[in-house]
């Protein structure tokens, strides 16, 4: 079945630090992609998504494309804040499995001024 | 435009005892979804209403949980009896349409079931 695999944390960053946070995913179709984050106390959002190959989805400085060719999602930011201390989730959304989404476990990002 | 709330926030029961989640999706949505994620490990699909049907109850462990959707309007979870491992957060989220459309999550409800 379908599966999100997504890098281990915490990760932990100084103010500024180039992020990467690596997801790759198996899919039986063309899934859809998604980053959800999880700040402290707080629900789920939507951070940014990605509908098809090669797409690009970006939102507050993060972003992440789409790679068929390897499989990944991976989501990136040049310079983190210290707001950006939160729980990052990986998922895909696909249409062999009903479009209810499979997650990737999350990852803990930790930005220390 | 009022998104998803969930009530409640926080419940604390003990083993053998009923709890029911309640879920408002966002007006106007008619596919709600109910995810939970147990200590450690990742967020799991239960189940998923398009309106007042459920489309997929795939991901519903056992027969202790019972999912309602009355006039497709709020949906609400019921755990009967609670076991031990049914804790941790329930999320609920709805969407407009199904697809690539997104999928927009309440703030979850933490069970502890002692």
């Amino acid at each position: 079945g379908d599966s999100v695999t997504q890098m281990e944390g915490p990760v932990t960053l100084s103010e500024e630090a180039f992020l990467t946070i690596n997801c790759t995913y198996t899919a039986t179709g063309y899934p859809s992609l998604f980053w959800y984050v999880q700040y402290p106390g707080e629900g789920l959002q939507l951070l940014l998504k990605a509908t098809k190959a090669d797409d690009k989805g970006s939102n507050k400085g993060f972003e992440a494309t789409y790679r068929k060719e390897t499989t990944s999602f991976h989501l990136e930011k040049g310079s983190v804040q210290v707001s950006d201390s939160a729980v990052y989730f990986c998922a895909l959304s696909d249409p062999g499995s009903n479009y209810q989404l499979i997650w990737g476990a999350g990852t803990k990002l930790i930005i220390k001024p | 435009e009022a998104g998803v709330t969930q009530f409640p926030s926080h419940s604390v029961i003990e083993k053998g005892q009923t709890v029911t989640l309640r879920c408002d999706p966002i007006s106007g949505h008619d596919n709600l979804y109910w995810y939970r994620r147990v200590m450690g490990k990742e967020i799991k699909f239960l189940l998923h209403f398009v309106k007042e049907s459920k489309q997929d109850e795939s991901g519903m462990p056992n027969n202790r949980f019972l999912a309602e959707r009355t006039g497709g309007t709020y949906s609400t979870l019921k755990v009967q009896p609670a076991e031990l491992e049914d804790s941790g957060v329930y999320f609920c989220a709805s969407s407009q349409n199904l697809g690539t459309d997104t999928q927009y999550f309440g703030p979850g409800t933490r069970l502890t079931v002692l």
